[in-house]
């Protein structure tokens, strides 16, 4: 079965410095990756994905993440956090090979000090 | 704008109450999706619908029941069948199935007492 984990369920990162969040995942076919950024009682909002290709996708808001097959990895960078970047963040992976289901990681909480 | 509607935001219903959650979306997708947000748990599947008048259960289908009679709407049930209705619940749509993104709506959040 397919699965996504997020390590960290809170990063503190102070404006201006580099932040990453990290997810790994699990799957029996090739993934399609996808980021996603919620503020309070806001849905999801889509940030980047992965398909094939270049393994550093960039996306929405200066974020870009990078596929790694070997470590099955797909970690969230942004290389000047804002305060305005504090909120939750999910990874998710889908594999055709499964069905196409769409699973999800637990979520990481992003705090910005300012 | 196009996008994905759910109301209401906060719903307030007493224990042994169905209560149903509106979503609506002009996007033109196929595909629909209910997921519940817990703290701590990332969403969890419900249900989901890739064409009217077609389902299939997710994860954690017990206790809720839908339907998609028209494709801009799939309406979430929660029913009193359901032991633990209080969560944030979240409406996504997608134009097909594969390499695109989901499209979410805002949330409601239900609270049973």
């Amino acid at each position: 079965a397919q699965s996504v984990a997020q390590p960290e369920d809170q990063v503190n990162v102070a404006e201006g410095n580099p932040l990453t969040v990290k997810c790994t995942y699990s799957v029996s076919g090739n993934p399609y990756l996808f980021w996603y950024v919620q503020y309070p009682n806001r849905g999801l909002q889509f940030l980047l994905k992965y398909i094939t290709g270049d393994n550093l996708v960039k996306g929405s808001y200066g974020f870009e993440a990078e596929f790694n097959k070997s470590q099955t990895s797909f970690h969230l960078k942004k290389p000047s956090a804002l305060v305005s970047d504090s909120a939750l963040y999910f990874c998710a992976v889908r594999d055709k090979a499964a069905g196409n289901k769409l699973t999800f990681g637990g979520g990481t909480r992003v705090l910005v000090k300012p | 704008d196009g996008g994905i509607t759910q109301s209401p935001k906060y719903l307030f219903r007493k224990e042994g109450q169905n209560v149903t959650l509106s979503c609506e979306q002009n996007l033109n997708h196929d595909a629909m999706y209910w997921y519940r947000q817990d703290p701590g748990q990332g969403l969890r599947l419900i249900y989901y619908s890739q064409i009217v008048n077609d389902f299939q259960k997710g994860d954690i289908a017990e206790g809720y029941s839908v339907s998609r009679e028209k494709k801009e709407s799939f309406p979430l049930t929660v029913t009193s069948a359901q032991k633990n209705p209080t969560a944030f619940y979240l409406c996504a749509s997608e134009r097909g199935q594969g390499n695109s993104p989901l499209h979410f709506g805002n949330g409601t959040r239900l609270t049973v007492t």
